[in-house]
């Protein structure tokens, strides 16, 4: 079963504009919502990451929308550049648990259009 | 700076054949994860560690064993090898004490033919 889902599967925005990358979660034990950032041919990396307590964060261009109720959340890529090209996961995980194990969506790619 | 190696990079390996995958951290991180990349399906867990001599299974462990010697090592063993294995290979290491990250190595990408 899919625990964290992911849309759109890819995504192509002009930049300068705003990007919305969409996520949603099966269990509401989840507390912590990261989203890493994915070049070719490199690992994943931490981009920006949110808890449950928050409804929003924001990290220069880069903001997540949270809501607890619906188990939903969004990334927000605002003035996108053509750097910001790669493939975006959202993943969730409960903080009480000593593995920490992410539970990771299909993620989305994201296309930059100079 | 946060750093976790894999080797080696590419792999090409015959069915029935057995596949060793190595990861290095320097981090001094007790967890460790071995994940797998497929088109559609984003990262599963397949094995991971909570430190030297652990190992756990993760969602998706069959056909695969995994060793943790060090703090450092963490390996993943293919002992049969066969085409469904084909797959980007990802090594993390991560300590809930202190945040939740995950850091990743590079990658190894294996083909079974």
């Amino acid at each position: 079963q899919q625990q964290v889902r992911q849309s759109p599967q890819s995504l192509t925005v002009w930049e300068g504009e705003t990007a919305i990358l969409n996520c949603s979660y099966e269990n509401s034990a989840f507390d912590y919502f990261p989203w890493y950032q994915q070049f070719p041919g490199e690992g994943p990396a931490l981009l920006i990451s949110i808890l449950s307590v928050s409804d929003k964060k924001e990290d220069g261009r880069f903001t997540i929308f949270f809501n607890k109720r619906e188990k939903k959340l969004s990334l927000h890529i605002a003035d996108s550049q053509p750097g910001d090209s790669a493939t975006y996961f959202c993943a969730a995980s409960r903080r009480g648990s000593a593995l920490g194990r992410l539970h990771f969506g299909a993620g989305t790619q994201l296309i930059v259009i100079p | 700076e946060a750093a976790v190696t894999q080797s080696p990079r590419n792999k090409v390996a015959v069915t029935g054949g057995k596949v060793t995958l190595s990861c290095n951290q320097t981090n001094n991180h007790n967890n460790m994860y071995w994940y797998r990349q497929d088109t559609g399906h984003g990262l599963r867990l397949i094995h991971y560690s909570y430190g030297a001599g652990s190992t756990e299974k993760g969602d998706i462990p069959d056909g695969y064993k995994a060793s943790r010697p060090s703090q450092e090592n963490f390996s993943l063993i293919l002992e049969l090898a066969t085409p469904s294995q084909t797959s980007v290979y990802f090594c993390a290491s991560g300590d809930m004490g202190s945040s939740y990250e995950q850091y990743f190595g590079p990658g190894t990408r294996l083909t079974v033919l």
